[in-house]
């Protein structure tokens, strides 16, 4: 009974360097997002996507961050050019579909930007 | 802008005691509620959803609804230690499927 797989957990890039964030989502899943949560802050809505699909990318920042759920494979969130203030805990939560479905969260990537 | 507001606290209880912890929340769509606890460090497990008005009840864990003061709240009776940790308040609209979280609130439960 796997539950959300998220990895790496622990990320430190550079400044400037790229960041690749990935997820599994539950057995019998379908539909992944993402969240954000910066220090001292709550977690914030990122992106949306179901398989091949981006069904919400409304709190993806506009520069340097892509997301994708390929037909085969884990969702992968992207962060190009590293800046310190993307130093987070990046979550992954999935559901079976969307409509009043409770999300499941993975254990979270911790981003570290040097 | 859809806002969720928790007290930060923290709120401190001693054992045994019950927890009530508070949400209100400003979009008068929303219709999904949830609670997630989140231990330091770890990532937010889910205890508690509601969508209808009133109570609903869950071992220790007790989530109340009340959608014409926009407000939720969950009591956890008997506290234990091992409740002490933050707590999320969520909430979703009809097809919205954005979990808008609050800040969360830091319980510690006194031996």
């Amino acid at each position: 009974n796997a539950g959300v797989m998220q990895n790496p957990r622990h990320l430190v890039r550079r400044r400037g360097q790229e960041a690749r964030l990935r997820c599994s989502p539950m057995k019998g899943h379908s539909h992944v997002y993402w969240y954000r949560q910066l220090p001292e802050e709550g977690l914030k809505f990122m992106v949306y996507l179901q398989k091949e699909n981006i069904i919400d990318e409304s709190g993806m920042p506009k520069e340097r961050f892509s997301a994708e759920f390929p037909k085969e494979g884990p969702s992968i969130l992207r962060i190009q050019q590293v800046v310190r203030g993307d130093s987070a805990a990046y979550f992954c939560a999935s559901s079976r579909n969307r409509q009043q479905e409770t999300q499941y969260f993975g254990p979270g990537t911790r981003l570290l930007v040097l | 802008q859809k806002e969720v507001e928790q007290n930060s606290g923290p709120l401190s209880v001693p054992e045994g005691a019950i927890a009530s912890l508070n949400c209100t929340y400003s979009d008068r769509g929303s219709q999904s509620f949830f609670w997630y606890r989140q231990y330091s460090g770890k990532s937010p497990e889910l205890i508690m959803f509601i969508y209808s008005n009133g109570d609903k009840e869950d071992g220790r864990f007790t989530a109340q609804l009340n959608k014409a003061s926009q407000y939720v709240s969950l009591l956890i009776r008997d506290s234990q230690p091992s409740d002490s940790a933050t707590y999320l308040c969520a909430v979703s609209g009809g097809s919205n499927y954005k979990l808008t979280f609050g800040k969360g609130t830091l319980l510690t439960v006194n031996p």
